[in-house]
C-alpha cells in the first residue's frame, strides 16, 4: 500500500532553476492537490485537480504550475525558483473533492531556493 | 484574511488527562470540519470529521464537538496518551468548492 508517493524528499535550488516536484497516487482518486507549509502559516493549497486533464487554482498558485494527463499523477513545477518558494511541500488525494472527504498526505518535499 | 483559526500555538497535558484542542473559523457556509495529526517528517494523516449538520462525532478517544452559532469546534482527546503528542490541524470544506482551508495547527505534548 504506497498511497500517495512525493519524490524527491529533499532539494536544494538555485534562485531562478526550475525544478518539478512528482506526486504519485495508487488509490484511483479522482482528486489531488498540492499544499505548502510555511511556519505559522499553516497548509495553504496552491492547485487542485478535480480528475484526469481539470486543474484549478487554489490559495497561493503564483509561480506554480501544474498538469493532469493521468488520474496517478499531479506533478508541481516551479519554472523560475525564488526564495519566497523556500518550504515544505505536500501532496495529497481522495476520491472525490468537494464533498469533506479526507484526503491523504504524502510525506513531504523539503525545498530550500538559495 | 484567515478563515480558520487555531489561536493556541501550543498545549501540554498530562498523560490520562484530556486534551482540548480548538479551532475556530470564519465563514458560516462551511460544510464540513476535519482534524488532522501531524508527525515530524510525515505528511497529516486523517483523524475525525464532523459534517455541519451535527453538533457532535465521536471515534474512540476522539470526539469532535461543533458550535455552529459560535463558529467553533473542538478536538477533545480522553485519555491522552504519549503517542498523541504531535501537531493537530483542523480544516474547513465548502461543498463544490473543492478547497480545504486549513488552520495554522496546535502542538500538544502529551506528558508522561
Amino acid at each position: 500500500n504506497a498511497g500517495v508517493t512525493q519524490t524527491p524528499k529533499f532539494q536544494v535550488l538555485k534562485t531562478g532553476q526550475s525544478m518539478t516536484l512528482q506526486c504519485a497516487q495508487d488509490m484511483n482518486h479522482e482528486y489531488m492537490s498540492w499544499y505548502r507549509q510555511d511556519p505559522g502559516m499553516g497548509l495553504r493549497l496552491i492547485h487542485y485537480s478535480v480528475g484526469a486533464g481539470i486543474t484549478d487554482q487554489g490559495e497561493v498558485p503564483n509561480g506554480y504550475n501544474v498538469s493532469r494527463s493521468t488520474t496517478e499523477d499531479f506533478p508541481l513545477r516551479l519554472l523560475s525558483a525564488a526564495p519566497s518558494q523556500t518550504s515544505v511541500y505536500f501532496c495529497a488525494s481522495s476520491q472525490q473533492g468537494g464533498s469533506g472527504q479526507p484526503q491523504h498526505f504524502g510525506d513531504g518535499t523539503r525545498l530550500s531556493i538559495l | 484574511d484567515q478563515q480558520v483559526k487555531q489561536n493556541s500555538p501550543s498545549l501540554s497535558v498530562q498523560e490520562g488527562r484530556i486534551s482540548i484542542l480548538n479551532c475556530d473559523y470564519t465563514n458560516s457556509m462551511f460544510d464540513y470540519f476535519l482534524w488532522y495529526k501531524k508527525y515530524p517528517a510525515e505528511g497529516p494523516t486523517f483523524l475525525i470529521s464532523i459534517s455541519s449538520i451535527k453538533d457532535k462525532n465521536e471515534d474512540g478517544r476522539f470526539t469532535v464537538f461543533l458550535n455552529k452559532s459560535a463558529k467553533h469546534l473542538s478536538l477533545h482527546i480522553v485519555p491522552s496518551q504519549p503517542g498523541d503528542s504531535a501537531v493537530y490541524f483542523c480544516a474547513a470544506a465548502l461543498s463544490g468548492t473543492y478547497k480545504y482551508i486549513f488552520g495554522t495547527g496546535t502542538r500538544l505534548k502529551v506528558l508522561a
